[in-house]
């Protein structure tokens, strides 16, 4: 158990709708990643927050969004959903900001089908 | 692009041998190296890591081998145990860098 916790593990909805994913970062980690797994991409990075503010964002589509709150909890937004969006989406946290300075540890990850 | 590659998508060993698995990348800027492990319906796990000033790094059962000549990266599981089937991710990122850029995986099957 890395500490990280998500919620829902499974979610399963329709093209068009909304959901939004949620991630506990372990005790005293101030870094929450956000990453989507998909079979033909691998594991890609979206997004980045440290201490509540957005660090860095990677492959992120419009349509999704990301927040980090004062308890350091984060929530991922994936709206106007596609077939394509079907994936795993991980969070991952860290103490530092600086991706090279401190290990990423990984939540057990939410399976979003859409159907 | 850039990018982080493995050479072998799936690598089957016997249990109580040696595994290596490797990977690849063509950053010349990447500063540190990490390798994870994920089992079925879970996350990646930490297994390892390097930072580009070393050759070398062993943990339990693990070593991993950094050849910045040409840009390799290696895994290697002393003693295959069948807990240890999974799929093995390199993973690079630099100073200059803000994430972690994932190889897609090799997975290690560990038979009887």
């Amino acid at each position: 158990d890395s500490g990280v916790t998500q919620t829902p593990k499974h979610l399963i909805t329709a093209t068009g709708q909304r959901v939004t994913l949620r991630c506990s970062p372990r005790s005293g980690d101030l870094s929450v990643y956000w990453y989507q797994q998909s079979l033909d991409q691998g594991l890609q990075f979206l997004i980045q927050y440290y201490n509540g503010e957005e660090r860095a964002k990677g492959n992120i589509l419009e349509r999704f969004s990301a927040q980090q709150f004062p308890d350091l909890h984060s929530e991922l937004n994936l709206s106007s959903l596609e077939l394509g969006d079907s994936a795993l989406y991980f969070c991952a946290s860290s103490v530092e900001r600086v991706v090279t300075t401190d290990t990423q540890y990984f939540g057990p990850g939410t399976r979003l089908t859409v159907l | 692009g850039e990018s982080v590659g493995l050479h072998l998508p799936t690598l089957s060993v016997q249990e109580g041998d040696n595994s290596i698995i490797n990977c690849a990348y063509s950053n010349s800027a990447s500063d540190y190296f990490i390798w994870y492990k994920q089992e079925s319906g879970k996350g990646p796990q930490f297994i390892i890591d390097i930072r580009s000033n070393m050759d070398k790094r062993q943990g339990q059962r693990v070593t991993v081998l950094l050849n910045k000549t040409v840009k390799h990266l290696s895994l290697q599981i002393a003693a295959t145990q069948p807990g240890d089937s999974a799929v093995y991710f390199c993973a690079e990122a630099s100073n200059s860098g803000y994430a972690l850029n994932f190889g897609k995986g090799t997975s290690l099957l560990v038979t009887p």
